[in-house]
């Protein structure tokens, strides 16, 4: 079956390092992939999405790239700030019509520190 | 703002009297999803709605119900909560079906059961 294999956490950086958090994916076809936030106490929220191969997802200073040959999409950022600091999820979501369940990775935290 | 919005944001309960936590949306999206979330894990689907029809995880335990009355909102039921079901339940809305229907989250109800 699907799965989403994510770097393992927690993460601590310091403010305006550079940030790597691996994803990779094991699933058939194309699927969409995803990244979540989720800060202390919330709910979800969408940071990013590609749909197809080499698209380039970015949000907020935030990058990920669908790489099929590696089946990977991890994400970046440049400079990370103190609100950087929650929960990230890598999901992707199948190619086959009417199965809309979004397969999560384990998340990962992350701590930036001033 | 369109959003997802769950009610309440924290539930208190006691072991085995019946609980119903609300979500509504704004969106008018067709799709509406249950997720569970327990500490440090990722979200595990219950069950969603497409418009009317009903679609549940196999491995979603008989004690969770769900009701759609109408487009907007969309409720989860258990029936007899016991200490396992204590975490957090996310409402999540997408448009529609199909590989590039993201979905949106509220910012969940934290239930406690005691």
């Amino acid at each position: 079956g699907d799965s989403v294999t994510q770097m393992e956490g927690p993460v601590t950086l310091s403010e305006e390092a550079f940030l790597t958090i691996n994803c990779t994916y094991t699933a058939t076809g194309y699927p969409s992939l995803f990244w979540y936030v989720q800060y202390p106490g919330e709910g979800l929220q969408l940071l990013l999405k590609a749909t197809k191969a080499d698209d380039k997802g970015s949000n907020k200073g935030f990058e990920a790239t669908y790489r099929k040959e590696t089946t990977s999409f991890h994400l970046e950022k440049g400079s990370v700030q103190v609100s950087d600091s929650a929960v990230y999820f890598c999901a992707l979501l199948p190619t086959n019509f009417g199965n809309e369940k979004l397969t999560f990775g384990t998340g990962t935290r992350l701590t930036i520190i001033p | 703002d369109a959003m997802v919005i769950q009610n309440p944001r924290y539930q208190v309960t006691q072991f085995g009297k019946p609980v119903t936590l609300s979500c509504s949306q704004t969106l008018n999206h067709n799709v509406m999803y249950w997720y569970q979330q327990k500490s440090s894990q990722a979200p595990k689907l219950l069950f969603h709605y497409y418009d009317k029809d009903f679609n549940n995880e196999a491995d979603t335990p008989d004690n969770f119900q769900s009701r759609r009355p109408n487009t907007s909102f969309c409720f989860l039921d258990i029936r007899s909560p016991g200490l396992g079901d204590a975490a957090m339940y996310l409402c999540a809305t997408s448009r529609d079906r199909g590989r590039a229907s993201e979905q949106y989250f509220g910012p969940g109800t934290r239930l406690t059961v005691t």
